[in-house]
C-alpha cells in the first residue's frame, strides 16, 4: 500500500514554462515533506522542503505548496530549464511525539523532461 | 567537504554468494540511513542508524541483511545469501539531525545473477 503517490510517470514541459510537479499522500502522521531531483547513476539531490505547519516554502526558481486538508503537495518550477530535466520524487516522513522518526518514504517519481 | 560515499559502484555476483556494501556519511552525521530502489518501484527505507545504534531497522526485508555501524562513522551492509530479488540499486543516506533533510550518496547496483 503506497503512502506517496506521484501518479505521473512522466511530464513533458517546453523551456520557460511553469512545471508543476503533484504528489498525494495518505498517511496522516507524515509532517515533514521533501522533493528530491535525480539524474541518472546518481543518487537523489535535495531540492526544497515544507513542514506541515507551513503551507508554502520557496527558494529561487522552486515553489513547494502543502494542502493539509487534501493530504497534497506539488513542486513549481519556473521558468523551466533544460538542466531540470530530471526524475523527481516526493518523500515525507513522520514525526512521532515520543521522539525520534521514521525514514523517509518516497513515491515512484516523475520523470520531467524539459523540451527546448 | 565531502559528500556521502558508497562502495562499489556496480557489483554482479551470483546467487547464493554474498556481497558487502559500504558507506561512508558525511563527517560528524550522526544519522544514517539505507534504502534501496528495486527496478521501476519507489526507494524504500532499510534502516536508520543513530552513531552506532540501529534506531530502526523495520524496512529490512529479511535476515539475510545485517547492517553494521562500528564506531559510528562508516557502515557496512551485508547480503548472505543473495537471492534474485535482492537486485536493485541500494543508497545510502546520511544527514546531521533527524528532522534535517538527508544527503544520499550515488548509489551502488547490486545485480544477482
Amino acid at each position: 500500500d503506497q503512502q506517496v503517490k506521484q501518479n505521473s510517470p512522466s511530464l513533458s514541459v517546453q523551456e520557460g514554462r511553469i512545471s508543476i510537479l503533484n504528489c498525494d499522500y495518505t498517511n496522516s502522521m507524515f509532517d515533514y515533506f521533501l522533493w528530491y531531483k535525480k539524474y541518472p547513476a546518481e543518487g537523489p539531490t535535495f531540492l526544497i522542503s515544507i513542514s506541515s505547519i507551513k503551507d508554502k516554502n520557496e527558494d529561487g526558481r522552486f515553489t513547494v505548496f502543502l494542502n493539509k486538508s487534501a493530504k497534497h503537495l506539488s513542486l513549481h518550477i519556473v521558468p523551466s530549464q533544460p538542466g531540470d530535466s530530471a526524475v523527481y520524487f516526493c518523500a515525507a516522513r513522520a514525526w512521532y511525539s515520543g521522539g525520534g522518526a521514521d525514514g523517509l518514504t518516497f513515491g515512484k517519481g516523475t520523470h520531467l523532461i524539459i523540451q527546448p | 567537504e565531502a559528500g556521502v560515499t558508497q562502495f562499489p559502484s556496480h557489483s554482479v555476483i551470483e546467487k547464493g554468494q554474498t556481497v558487502t556494501l559500504r558507506c561512508d556519511p558525511i563527517s560528524g552525521h550522526d544519522n544514517l540511513y539505507w534504502y534501496r530502489r528495486v527496478m521501476g518501484k519507489e526507494i524504500k527505507f532499510l534502516l536508520h542508524f543513530v552513531k552506532e545504534s540501529k534506531q530502526d531497522e523495520s524496512g529490512m526485508p529479511n535476515n539475510r541483511f545485517l547492517a553494521e555501524r562500528t564506531g559510528g562513522t562508516y557502515s557496512t551492509l551485508k547480503v548472505q545469501p543473495a537471492e534474485l530479488e535482492d537486485s536493485g540499486v541500494y543508497f545510502c543516506a546520511s544527514s546531521p539531525f533527524e528532522n534535517t533533510e538527508a544527503f544520499f550518496g550515488q548509489g551502488t547496483r547490486l545485480t544477482v545473477v
